[in-house]
This record gives structure tokens, C-alpha cells and sequence, in this order.
């Protein structure tokens, strides 16, 4: 069946360290999204990519990176410049056009040491 | 600018009752709208979408959504809640073509035996 890979499902951060989140997809979907959600705070948007070699910045990028070199992955970076890691993070995808609903991976829950 | 508000962060409801949950949306042009339900630990799955189609949207599970362009509302409801339905519902509204969602702050149900 097709879907969405996030890995690893628990990830630990110790201060001043990159870490790296995985987000494969298997559904033939051009556009790909991470969200960052925290408690009370809905889904934020980090980043999105519509194309290989192509993204631009959502709503909270600071601190973060992407890369799209394949259109099946999307992996996202947190830098040790986000101050607030802490948080569950949700890689979505969808095919373009017409507002078509996003399909969403298991998350990766990402904790400081 | 596109918004989506969610009444209530928490609802509690009891076993067989009727669930309502309600979503308001703002919006330029027409919109686009999407329920979502998350389960502890996970992501999210699509409920139920609304494109115009028709203003009554039946959706999985025994969920449906009546769009209300004059109330510009988009509220979720069941006729009779189950246990398994104790989740976070998320209201998405998709305000152009680039595919991003804009997510309310979202929903807690609550079932009680």
C-alpha cells in the first residue's frame, strides 16, 4: 500500500547537535510538507516543496532545513539554532492542483537531552 | 488572510450522544475545506473534504460536515459517538493552489462510557 514513511518514530537531541528527520513517500505526490505541532498550537507549517529541487519557507522556518533531491524524500534538518525543538513533527504530501487533501504520515517525536 | 477557528478546545460527550464539533472559517475566495481526526501518537487521517461539490459532505466513520456559506462555519457531527471516536479533529481550510492547509488549533472528543 502507498503511503508515508516518517523515521524514526522517537528521536533525542542533545544541545548544539543537528538532527535529521526522514520522510519518504510512495505515492507518486509532487508536493511535500513538514508541520511542527505543539500542544494547543494546532499544525504550523515549517517548510513545503512542490518540486525536486525546489521549496520555500512556511511559517516558522527559522532553525530548520530541507533538501528535495528525490521527489519520493523530503528530510528535514533541525538546527542547533531552534532554540525550542521539542515537538512532534508531521511530514505530509499531496499532488497539485485543484486544493487536493494532504496525506500524512506517523510523526516523529523529537525530544532534548 | 485565510483563517480557520475551532470553538472549544476540549468536548466531552457520552457513549450513543449526538457529537458536534465546529469550525468557522475565513476566507478571500471560495474555500476549500477539510476534517481531519489524529489518534495519540499519530497522524492525521482525512475525515471528510468539501470543493463546491455539494454543501452536505458525508465522510468516513459515520462523519459528515455541512458547509454554511453564510455562517462561513463548516461543523463536523455524528449522530451517535463510539469510544473509538475520542481523537483530535482538526478543521483545514486550503485557500489557493500552491496545496497548503491553514489548521484550526483543533478539537479534543472526549466519549464517556
Amino acid at each position: 500500500d502507498g503511503g508515508i514513511t516518517q523515521s524514526p518514530k522517537y528521536l533525542f537531541r542533545k544541545e548544539g547537535q543537528n538532527v535529521t528527520l526522514s520522510c519518504e513517500q510512495n505515492l507518486n505526490h509532487d508536493a511535500m510538507y513538514w508541520y511542527r505541532q505543539d500542544p494547543g498550537q494546532g499544525l504550523r507549517l515549517i517548510y513545503y516543496s512542490q518540486i525536486v529541487n525546489d521549496f520555500q519557507k512556511g511559517d516558522i522556518a527559522e532553525g530548520y532545513s530541507v533538501s528535495r533531491e528525490k521527489k519520493e524524500s523530503f528530510p528535514l534538518t533541525v538546527t542547533s539554532a531552534q532554540k525550542n525543538p521539542t515537538a512532534f513533527y508531521l511530514c505530509a504530501s499531496s499532488t497539485l492542483g485543484g486544493r487536493q487533501p494532504q496525506h500524512f504520515g506517523d510523526g516523529t517525536r523529537l525530544s532534548i537531552l | 488572510a485565510q483563517s480557520v477557528t475551532q470553538l472549544g478546545s476540549h468536548v466531552s460527550v457520552s457513549e450513543g450522544a449526538l457529537v458536534l464539533l465546529r469550525c468557522n472559517y475565513s476566507s478571500s475566495v471560495p474555500p476549500y475545506l477539510f476534517w481531519y481526526v489524529q489518534y495519540p501518537n499519530q497522524g492525521l487521517q482525512l475525515l471528510l473534504k468539501y470543493t463546491s461539490a455539494a454543501t452536505l459532505v458525508k465522510g468516513i466513520n459515520d462523519f459528515e460536515a455541512e458547509f454554511k456559506k453564510s455562517e462561513t462555519s463548516f461543523h463536523l457531527t455524528k449522530p451517535s459517538a463510539h469510544m473509538s471516536d475520542a481523537a483530535e479533529y482538526f478543521c483545514a481550510v486550503s485557500p489557493s493552489n500552491t496545496g497548503k492547509l491553514i489548521f484550526g488549533q483543533g478539537t479534543t472528543l472526549q466519549v464517556k462510557p
